[in-house]
């Protein structure tokens, strides 16, 4: 079974901290995700990573950043928290094919006070 | 660009009852569409994916969903629901025409489902 793992599952940090949130697989799948999800709003994708160092924009990439410098690792990074970032975050991977599924984390609850 | 729309934000059921979830996608190419559940403080996990061949598909725990091009749509299905079934379910078309963004997807906003006594 494939497994992707979040680092955190509930997080606390403050407002104008640097968060780091931490995703690996296992099934070296070529791409990675960073969705957030929010009450009515479904999900919405951050940024995603269809290699090594190689990074696209999602559709609300604004205050955010990643980073993948090995194939089975994906960080989420906010550069400087706000209120407004509070929310849950969800890790997916998959291999790079039409007809492939995401794999999902458990996500990670984050608050930001 | 691809859309879902996924009618109704909650339905409720009786245990028993048939589940029915709705799903509308536009897409400019032949879609690959997906169905998710996500269990309370969990992952979303696969319940089913359409991509070719047969058009009623069939998935986990029971559920199964029927791909009509005619009516753009790929409505999730389950004969009797089970307690255990409520849960929030997400459909989704794969919107990736190009490599690098193949599987790259689009969710709809979810339906809740809630199973009562």
């Amino acid at each position: 079974d494939v497994k992707v793992t979040q680092s955190s599952r509930y997080l606390v940090k403050r407002t104008g901290e640097k968060v780091f949130l931490e995703c690996v697989q296992d099934m070296d799948h070529e791409n990675m995700f960073w969705y957030r999800q929010d009450p009515g709003l479904g999900l919405r994708l951050i940024y995603f990573s269809y290699d090594v160092k190689m990074k696209e924009k999602g559709d609300i990439p604004e205050g955010y950043s990643v980073s993948r410098e090995k194939k089975e690792r994906f960080s989420l990074i906010l550069e400087s928290a706000s209120t407004n970032q509070t929310s849950m975050y969800l890790c997916a991977s998959s291999w790079d094919s039409f007809n492939q599924p995401q794999h999902f984390g458990d996500g990670t609850r984050l608050s930001i006070l | 660009a691809q859309s879902v729309t996924q009618l109704g934000s909650h339905v409720s059921v009786s245990e028993g009852a048939l589940v029915l979830l709705r799903c509308n996608y536009s897409s400019s190419v032949p879609p690959y569409l997906f169905w998710y559940v996500q269990y309370p403080n969990q992952g979303l996990q696969l319940l089913l994916k359409y991509t070719t061949g047969a058009t009623l598909v069939k998935g986990i725990n029971g559920f199964e969903a029927e791909f009509k091009k005619s009516e753009t749509s790929f409505h999730l299905t389950k004969p009797s629901a089970h307690m255990s079934d409520a849960a929030e379910y997400f459909c989704a078309v794969s919107e990736g025409i190009n490599t690098g963004t193949a599987s790259k997807l689009t969710f709809g906003t979810g339906t809740r489902l809630q199973v009562t006594l």
